[in-house]
């Protein structure tokens, strides 16, 4: 029963460089998403995907770039690191109205 | 869009005692409430919801209630445990969203022994 999956579960990056968080489901859901969970802020969507072959914008999505490689696998690219992108990733799945969260990605940008 | 605040953003009990955590929201065509409970180190998981033509749903010791008039919902765990501390997130979503959630800033709730 993996459910959600995602990959790296810590990531340490320098200013500039860049990563791919991996993020699959073997849930045969539709809809995939990427959170950020920041101290004090929530959870805030970064981009989703409501279908394979379709991806959205979310509340914060700036400096980050996503791909639906398939109907498991979606991934969440930071082509440039800042330091603002400290942050717990997380990649959720979706069920008519529930969410199925991934265990998350702790990354630190310095 | 949705406008959903999350209210205390602590709560410190003991064992034995019920905690109530608090949301409102903004939008009057939300009509699915979910609330997830996430434990150190791991993605939120959703413990109940409740839809809007429902007023209270219960399941063994949590329970939610809505009032869609005054727009507020809230979870309330009754006889806590240490197991209940956690971080407890409401949302609120609804069709014209995509039935994409916007969540609460979240609640800490300490069980103290």
């Amino acid at each position: 029963n993996a459910g959600v999956t995602q990959t790296p579960k810590f990531q340490v990056l320098k200013t500039g460089q860049s990563m791919t968080l991996q993020c699959a489901q073997d849930m045969n859901h539709n809809s995939m998403y990427w959170y950020r969970q920041d101290p004090g802020m929530g959870l805030r969507l970064i981009y989703y995907s409501a279908s394979e072959g379709t991806t959205d914008k979310g509340e914060v999505p700036n400096g980050y770039n996503v791909s639906r490689l398939n109907k498991r696998e979606f991934s969440l690219r930071l082509e440039s690191a800042a330091p603002s992108q400290t942050s717990v990733y997380f990649c959720a799945s979706r069920t008519a109205y529930g969410y199925t969260f991934g265990s998350g990605t702790r990354l630190t940008v310095v | 869009g949705e406008n959903v605040e999350q209210h205390p953003s602590t709560l410190s009990v003991q064992e034995g005692d019920s905690a109530v955590i608090k949301c409102t929201y903004s939008d009057s065509a939300s009509n699915y409430f979910p609330w997830y409970k996430q434990e150190l180190g791991k993605g939120p998981q959703l413990i109940i919801d409740i839809r809007s033509n429902v007023g209270e749903k219960k399941d063994q010791r949590i329970a939610v209630t809505l009032n869609k008039t005054a727009k507020h919902f809230s979870l309330h765990i009754t006889e806590t445990q240490p197991e209940d501390s956690a971080v407890y997130f409401c949302a609120a979503s609804n069709p014209g969203g995509s039935y994409i959630p916007t969540f609460g800033r979240g609640t800490s709730l300490i069980v103290h022994p």
